[in-house]
């Protein structure tokens, strides 16, 4: 069983202020990393799938890079604001889970006005 | 958006009683998954499915039965519901899972009193 692991647990900023997180995971026989968006009383909605180590996505003032040498992606928010908070959840596939994405546990972000 | 939806959202059942979700989606997607989220807990899988009359256990399969007759629809059955069982079930739907987005529905508040 993968761990999927991600860190801060929680993260309190600013508008205005610029942030990342982190997600780590392990590294050999991967396949491909989710990151996804989860606004209470929603449900997760994707954000960026990467599969290639060096890849490098974006969408407005989110981005977010793969190494998948060392395991790790960081999600940037630039610029944060209030309707930026949300639990951001990874997930990956691994060739040794088969169909299957291991979820890990996010990082809840609260953006204060 | 998927059109991918619950039903129903909300249910209070009495320990032992078998009770179904449905999750409906009209993307033709392939793969179809089935989650529970707990506080404390990522999302983690009960079962999926990798086309029409196939499906597999993921991580929380015990007590959890599912079926799947045709691509659109991917029902949860829980045999003989149990206070443990209380969550919030997510399902979810896919084209390719490995390198592609997972769409979700808005999830079922089951309750077992």
């Amino acid at each position: 069983i993968l761990n999927v692991e991600q860190s801060p647990q929680s993260l309190h900023v600013q508008e205005g202020d610029s942030t990342n997180f982190t997600c780590s995971f392990p590294s050999s026989n991967f396949y491909a990393l989710h990151w996804y968006r989860w606004e209470t009383a929603k449900s997760p909605e994707a954000l960026f799938v990467m599969t290639l180590n060096g890849d490098e996505k974006k969408k407005g003032r989110i981005s977010a890079t793969l190494n998948t040498k060392e395991g790790y992606s960081y999600l940037y928010i630039k610029g944060s604001q209030p309707e930026d908070s949300a639990t951001y959840l990874c997930a990956c596939h691994n060739a040794g889970n088969n169909r299957k994405l291991i979820w890990g546990l996010g990082t809840s972000l609260a953006v204060n006005p | 958006d998927a059109g991918i939806t619950q039903s129903p959202r909300h249910k209070v059942t009495e320990t032992g009683t078998p009770v179904t979700l449905r999750c409906h989606q009209t993307e033709n997607h392939r793969y179809m998954y089935w989650y529970r989220q707990d506080p404390g807990h990522g999302l983690r899988l009960i079962h999926y499915s990798y086309g029409v009359k196939d499906t597999d256990k993921g991580e929380v399969s015990d007590g959890y039965s599912v079926s799947r007759s045709k691509t659109e629809d991917f029902l949860l059955t829980l045999e003989s519901a149990t206070s443990s069982q209380t969550s919030v079930y997510f399902c979810a739907s896919g084209q390719a899972i490995e390198n592609t987005e997972a769409f979700f529905g808005q999830g079922t508040r089951l309750t077992v009193v």
